[in-house]
């Protein structure tokens, strides 16, 4: 029981290249969320799927699509990237909704020159 | 709206000092709080939330509606309680609040020997 994987772990980019980060859960659970994580700011909400077949924006969904795959995974796409999206982003997931334990994954780093 | 605030973003005590974490909210219906931490190397975790009135690890929280508060507290700190906490908000479970947690900007505790 791996429960929430993330992939890759560290990532680097230049300015304007796209990439996907990859998020899958084994413990079947509904909802999945994704987070950046910056000093000072703590955890924001990029994007959510609150059940498998629907996502909805967060906080800041500016530059970033998703993708619910299956109930499984939950990718996150960055179709062109900008220093500022230099973060850490975290997957998680919950039995449903904001009500349940979300459980995380171990992140990914990615810096964007 | 909702919105979570942790007024520290630093603090330090001495091992076996107590230690109060500061987190307020504003939402306008019945929240659902919760304190997720974030030790060394590892996963953010749920560390205790207030539904289930539980301590763990020594602490507590009470949620202080009067003052829209949920501060997280322990009596003796302890070296291994050196951390990043994260104070959450989950909203009404029938709206899309609920659907998600929104997350403070999290305060790092060092505990000195």
């Amino acid at each position: 029981n791996a429960g929430v994987t993330q992939t890759p772990k560290f990532q680097v980019l230049k300015t304007g290249q796209s990439m996907t980060l990859q998020c899958a859960q084994d413990m079947n659970h509904n909802s999945m969320y994704w987070y950046r994580q910056d000093p000072g700011m703590g955890l924001r909400l990029i994007y959510y799927s609150a059940s498998e077949g629907t996502t909805d924006k967060g906080e800041v969904p500016n530059g970033y699509n998703v993708s619910r795959l299956n109930k499984r995974e939950f990718s996150l796409r960055l179709e062109s990237a900008a220093p500022s999206q230099t973060s850490v982003y975290f997957c998680a997931s919950s039995l449903r909704g904001g009500l349940h334990e979300q459980y995380f994954g171990p992140g990914t780093r990615l810096t964007v020159t | 709206a909702q919105r979570v605030t942790q007024p520290e973003k630093l603090l330090s005590v001495f091992k076996g000092a107590p230690v109060e974490l500061k987190c307020n909210y504003s939402y306008s219906g019945s929240p659902e709080l919760f304190w997720y931490v974030q030790y060394s190397r590892q996963r953010l975790q749920l560390l205790l939330r207030h539904i289930s009135r539980e301590s763990i690890k020594g602490f507590t929280a009470d949620l202080n509606k009067g003052e829209t508060s949920f501060h997280l507290k322990k009596p003796f700190a302890q070296e291994e309680d050196s951390a990043m906490y994260y104070c959450a908000l989950s909203g009404d479970p029938l709206q899309t609040s609920g659907s998600r947690l929104t997350f403070g900007e999290g305060t790092q505790l060092t505990v000195n020997p």
